[in-house]
């Protein structure tokens, strides 16, 4: 079966500076990975995905996420931090186990971003 | 604007009380999908449908039922059997089934209990 881990469910970072979240999977077959943000009391935004071929993946808003199968990880990351960066990010995994492409999400970190 | 909407924003629910949430979307998705997100457990999949007239329970679908008689719309129906339905509820959409295809989310509506 597959799972997401999360690590840290809070991050703080100061403006300017890098933004990295963490997320490890666990899967049997090759991954479909997937990051969200999640404003409050809003939906969830795909910022990217990873699918098949090159494994940095770049999003939208700057962030971009490495595909690593040897660390089974898919971290997510952006150079330099804004104050609109302050949000919940969720990893997810698509279980393709079936054919439905169900989603498998982490439990989320979130992210502060001080001045 | 193609887009998810669910309704109402803010749903109240008395002891006993059946009370249904609605998702309609106008992307012409074939999958639509009902998630619970409780603080700090990430989003937890209730049920799913791939096609009208059919769909699946997911890893929470007791307390719940759902119907898809439209393509368009999904409505989930949180009976008095779920004992704690307290949660913001969200709804989703995708292409046919592949598992590379991105799931669209809905704003949530927030279910309280008085």
């Amino acid at each position: 079966a597959q799972s997401v881990t999360q690590l840290g469910s809070h991050v703080s970072v100061s403006e300017g500076a890098l933004v990295l979240l963490r997320c490890n999977y666990s899967s049997s077959v090759p991954p479909y990975l997937f990051w969200y943000v999640q404003y409050p009391n809003q939906g969830l935004q795909l910022l990217l995905k990873y699918t098949t071929g090159a494994t940095l993946v770049k999003g939208i808003n700057g962030f971009e996420a490495e595909f690593k199968k040897s660390e089974t990880s898919f971290h997510l990351t952006k150079p330099s931090a804004h104050m609109s960066d302050a949000a919940e990010y969720f990893c997810a995994v698509s279980d393709n186990g079936g054919s439905q492409g169900n989603l498998i999400f982490g439990k989320g970190t979130k992210l502060s971003v001080k001045p | 604007d193609g887009g998810i909407t669910q309704s109402p924003k803010y749903l109240f629910r008395k002891e006993g009380q059946n009370v249904t949430l609605s998702c309609e979307q106008n992307l012409n998705h074939d999958a639509m999908y009902w998630y619970r997100q409780d603080p700090g457990q990430g989003l937890r999949l209730i049920y799913y449908s791939q096609i009208v007239n059919d769909f699946q329970k997911g890893d929470i679908a007791e307390g719940y039922s759902v119907s898809r008689e439209k393509k368009e719309s999904f409505p989930l129906t949180v009976t008095s059997a779920q004992k704690n339905p307290t949660a913001f509820y969200l709804c989703a959409s995708s292409t046919l089934s592949g598992a590379q295809e991105t799931q669209y989310f809905g704003p949530g509506t927030r279910l309280l209990v008085l």
